[in-house]
């Protein structure tokens, strides 16, 4: 079973940040967050992680709660092809048996 | 990713058929991944392997088998395919710990 749980679906505004949360209760000390999207049914896309500090690369924000019992994934600015299935998955940096659970729809609207 | 490279992309075959479907990539990667994906699911883990030499069992491996031929190759095989096994197929690879990069998929569909 996924570690993690996330809303079955969100809508944003085009131009507007994005804010994607994820609860992962049971994470343990070793374990890092990770963000994929699928466009469509193409191939996964990673997108970030971090372990308990916030995050940030050009495509995305990462914010990780001080207990790490859950994080939030900010797209700062969507746009349109930012429409995407959103997984966030708990696994070990080392680990690399990704378990994907249903993720999170985003609909960018303009 | 266009490195990861997935053969065929959509297949139709009936059951009781063998099939294999055939990753490769050009990032010189050691470790490659086999996922399906059901409608309106995440993807499950079939099979991965670390390096040559290294095969393991993913969540979901009854009815697969797979071959790491060289570190850039890495083929799924269904030996006697039925239909629920029409799925997205999926392959990864990764450097060591560092995430997946992922193919575009082989669509099969299994009669």
């Amino acid at each position: 079973d996924a570690k993690t749980t996330q809303p079955p679906s969100m809508d944003c505004a085009e131009g507007r940040a994005a804010n994607l949360p994820c609860n992962h209760s049971t994470i343990s000390g070793n374990e890092y967050v990770y963000w994929y999207r699928q466009i469509h049914s193409q191939g996964p896309q990673y997108i970030i992680h971090g372990l308990k500090n916030n995050e940030t690369n050009e495509m995305a924000s990462l914010i990780i709660t001080e207990d790490r019992k859950s994080s939030t994934l900010i797209l700062p600015h969507a746009t349109l092809r930012d429409t995407a299935v959103y997984y966030c998955i708990v696994e070990q940096e080392y680990g690399n048996k990704l378990v994907f659970g249903a993720g999170t729809i985003l609909r960018v609207k303009s | 990713d266009a490195d990861v490279t997935q053969t065929p992309r959509n297949r139709i075959t009936k059951t009781g058929k063998r099939i294999m479907l055939e990753c490769s990539q050009t990032k010189g990667h050691d470790r490659m991944y086999w996922y399906r994906q059901d409608p309106g699911l995440g993807l499950r883990l079939i099979y991965y392997s670390f390096d040559v030499k290294d095969i393991n069992k993913g969540e979901i491996s009854d009815g697969y088998s797979v071959s790491r031929q060289a570190q850039a190759k890495f083929s799924l095989s269904l030996e006697s395919a039925i239909p629920n096994q029409t799925a997205l197929y999926f392959c990864a690879t990764s450097w060591g710990p560092q995430p997946q990069h992922f193919g575009d998929g082989t669509r099969l569909s299994i009669l």
